[in-house]
């Protein structure tokens, strides 16, 4: 079955500091992918997207993830964090346009001051 | 911007009980979803909607049921709620062929 695995449930970091949050999917079929960013109290909401292109995408708030074919994964980065970040972040993929998200196990970030 | 509005934050439930969670879009997307999201299992897709009347299974559609009697509109249905209903219920909805997901604020219910 097709799966995306977020590697740490939980993730510290000092702020400042760079963020890496780690996302690999299962599939010889490059899906599109996607982070989403859910701030308390609130719902999901997109932070980036890759479908075809660059492979490196940027999005809201000066996160990036870089899409690697021969690693199945779809990394987040952030060079240096904000008190304002923290938040649960989830990793989605989906295998054709408009179809099905399939969403990660989801990384709560916290920044520390 | 895109409203997807659910009806509850907070919902306590007796063990049993028909109950409705209600979500109201305002940008006439087609395509509406229902998730439940549970601690460290992420977002488990219940039932999602392409068009009105029209619904499909999601991945954990056990002990649930859909209706969309119009565009805006998507409810879930527990038939008879039990304990390990309790979960966070989110809503989202999209346009036809397109991948991003606006997603209400969540329904917290707990069912005891």
């Amino acid at each position: 079955a097709q799966s995306v695995t977020q590697l740490g449930s939980h993730v510290s970091v000092s702020e400042g500091a760079l963020v890496l949050l780690r996302c690999n999917y299962s599939s010889s079929v490059p899906p599109y992918l996607f982070w989403y960013v859910q701030y308390p109290n609130q719902g999901l909401q997109l932070l980036l997207k890759y479908t075809t292109g660059a492979t490196l995408v940027k999005g809201i708030n000066g996160f990036e993830a870089e899409f690697k074919k021969s690693e199945t994964s779809f990394h987040l980065t952030k060079p240096s964090a904000h008190m304002s970040d923290a938040a649960e972040y989830f990793c989605a993929v989906s295998y054709n346009q408009g179809g099905k998200l399939i969403f990660g196990q989801g990384t709560e970030l916290s920044v520390k001051p | 911007d895109v409203k997807v509005t659910q009806s509850s934050r907070y919902l306590v439930k007796r063990t049993g009980e028909k109950v409705f969670l209600e979500c109201v879009q305002d940008m006439d997307h087609e395509n509406m979803f229902w998730y439940r999201q549970d601690p460290g299992l992420g977002l488990r897709l219940i039932y999602f909607s392409y068009d009105v009347k029209m619904k499909e299974k999601g991945d954990i559609p056990e002990g649930y049921s859909v209706s969309r009697e119009k565009k805006e509109r998507f409810s879930l249905i527990l038939e008879s709620a039990s304990t390990n209903q309790t979960s966070m219920y989110l809503c989202a909805s999209r346009t036809q062929g397109n991948e991003k997901l606006f997603f209400g604020s969540g329904t917290q219910l707990s069912v005891l």
